[in-house]
């Protein structure tokens, strides 16, 4: 149990315009998901934490209106990648902490989306 | 301040045993955790230690010295697919992950 499923797992897009990524908990409501970005050989860097049904908080650094979250259900978190640009492309991760789990309990990790932007 | 450091690449033999080692610093801790993320899929949990000690979980044990501020991830019977990047994070006291950069293990015949 405990499947995270991220959509699309790459995407190619041209500068400017918006990008949206799907994190959905298949068999599993989540209370929290979080969204990483990933450069190459570096660290998951935390963006935003999302919990359903009220507004993301945003790491500091992290522009809340280019990247647009939304948790409208249990199961379901979007992220918007608006207006993008070259240096948006990266590695997008989401995680989801399942209802009823502890705050250390380990997260449950999407496949990852690989944007470029040209 | 908090920060975590772990070595950014290691190889290794076919067959035989590595340590990845991880230190930190921090004032809140509530665990350390230890990923294996292959090249371009997310990360799979393999461990988690909050209290002291060494836990053994198949092939992969993992330590932790809360005092030392120091873990390590031991990798036994080394396999070919075992080739992938280790990431060591700890959990502050806002139980927030704070992530390495990960280790590359590469796996030698």
């Amino acid at each position: 149990g405990a499947v995270v499923s991220q959509h699309p797992s790459w995407v190619i897009c041209k500068s400017g315009t918006s990008v949206k990524i799907e994190c959905r908990s298949l068999d599993f409501q989540a209370t929290t998901m979080f969204w990483y970005r990933q450069f190459p050989k570096q660290s998951l860097m935390l963006m935003a934490t999302s919990n359903e049904g009220s507004k993301a908080t945003y790491e500091q650094g992290v522009e809340k209106d280019k990247f647009l979250i939304n948790h409208a259900s249990l199961t379901l978190s979007t992220l918007t990648v608006t207006s993008a640009h070259p240096e948006d492309s990266s590695f997008y991760i989401c995680s989801a902490r399942r209802l009823g789990d502890s705050d250390n309990s380990p997260l449950h990790f999407g496949n990852g989306t690989r944007l470029t932007v040209t | 301040g908090q920060n975590i450091d772990q070595p950014t690449e290691m190889t290794a033999t076919e067959g035989a045993i590595v340590q990845i080692n991880c230190t930190y610093q921090t004032s809140g801790f509530n665990g350390l955790f230890w990923y294996q993320q292959h090249a371009g899929e997310a990360p799979t949990f393999l461990s988690y230690n909050v209290l002291d000690g060494l836990e053994e979980k198949g092939r992969f044990s993992s330590f932790l010295s809360r005092s030392k501020g120091y873990s390590y991830l031991l990798l036994k019977e080394l396999q070919m697919k075992d080739s992938a990047s280790y990431l060591c994070a700890f959990m502050d006291s806002n139980y927030q992950l704070i992530w390495g950069a990960g280790t590359k293990l590469i796996i030698k015949p």
